[in-house]
């Protein structure tokens, strides 16, 4: 089993440009979840899916969207870029347990 | 006051120690995690815990769920423990999410 796989590793963006970051999963795990780690700084949860077709905010949502079409795919976008999105984001399933991705490195310039 | 706190923020030890990571919480929880993440890496769970003591080679974790606390010990340390350790709880609420702590980062010196 991969586990948990997210793509890409890095990015560089520019002000305004959008992108999507692709989390998927092969446990079958219904909970799914992206959150945002800034340098120093804790987990922050963006976004959260307890199963396929349904999503919620989490902690910080503003400038992101989700979706959850399938039990394995939990794509975040980023539609207008901006400079405070430069960050680390982490994406994660669960069912019990938790299994975190590697990591999107995400820098705004 | 934070839900999750940990103790010490910071935590400098020589090769060979053993080394205690405290957790306390305030709120009811169904299970605790500890999670471990190396300088510029991915995030690894170490542990989940609901009851008693867990050990994964050289790591113990335990928790006292009467007195809301969880220790992470590690025996023997050495430099490539050296990372962010992080506790965090499950409560038991709709979405199964995670309160985390602030963490812990070791540094374990040769």
């Amino acid at each position: 089993n991969a586990g948990v796989t997210q793509t890409p590793k890095f990015r560089i963006l520019k002000i305004g440009q959008s992108m999507t970051l692709q989390c998927t999963q092969d446990m079958n795990h219904n909970y799914m979840y992206w959150y945002r780690q800034d340098p120093g700084m804790g987990l922050k949860l963006i976004y959260y899916s307890v199963g396929a077709g349904i999503t919620d905010k989490g902690e910080v949502p503003n400038g992101y969207n989700v979706s959850r079409s399938t039990t394995e795919d939990f794509p975040l976008r980023l539609e207008l870029a901006a400079p405070s999105q430069t960050s680390v984001y982490f994406c994660a399933s669960s069912q019990g347990g938790y299994t975190f991705g590697s990591g999107t490195r995400l820098t705004v310039v | 006051k934070n839900e999750v706190e940990q103790s010490p923020q910071n935590l400098t030890a020589q090769e060979g120690e053993f080394i205690t990571i405290n957790c306390s919480y305030s709120v009811g929880i169904s299970a605790l995690h500890w999670l471990q993440q190396h300088p510029g890496g991915g995030i690894v769970s170490l542990f989940m815990l609901s009851s008693g003591k867990k050990k994964h080679g050289r790591l113990i974790a335990t928790i006292n769920i009467q007195e809301k606390h969880s220790s992470l010990h590690i025996t023997a340390s050495h430099p490539r423990d050296s990372a962010v350790y992080i506790c965090a709880v499950l409560g038991g609420n709709a979405g199964n999410m995670l309160t985390f702590g602030g963490g812990t980062r070791l540094m374990v010196k040769p």
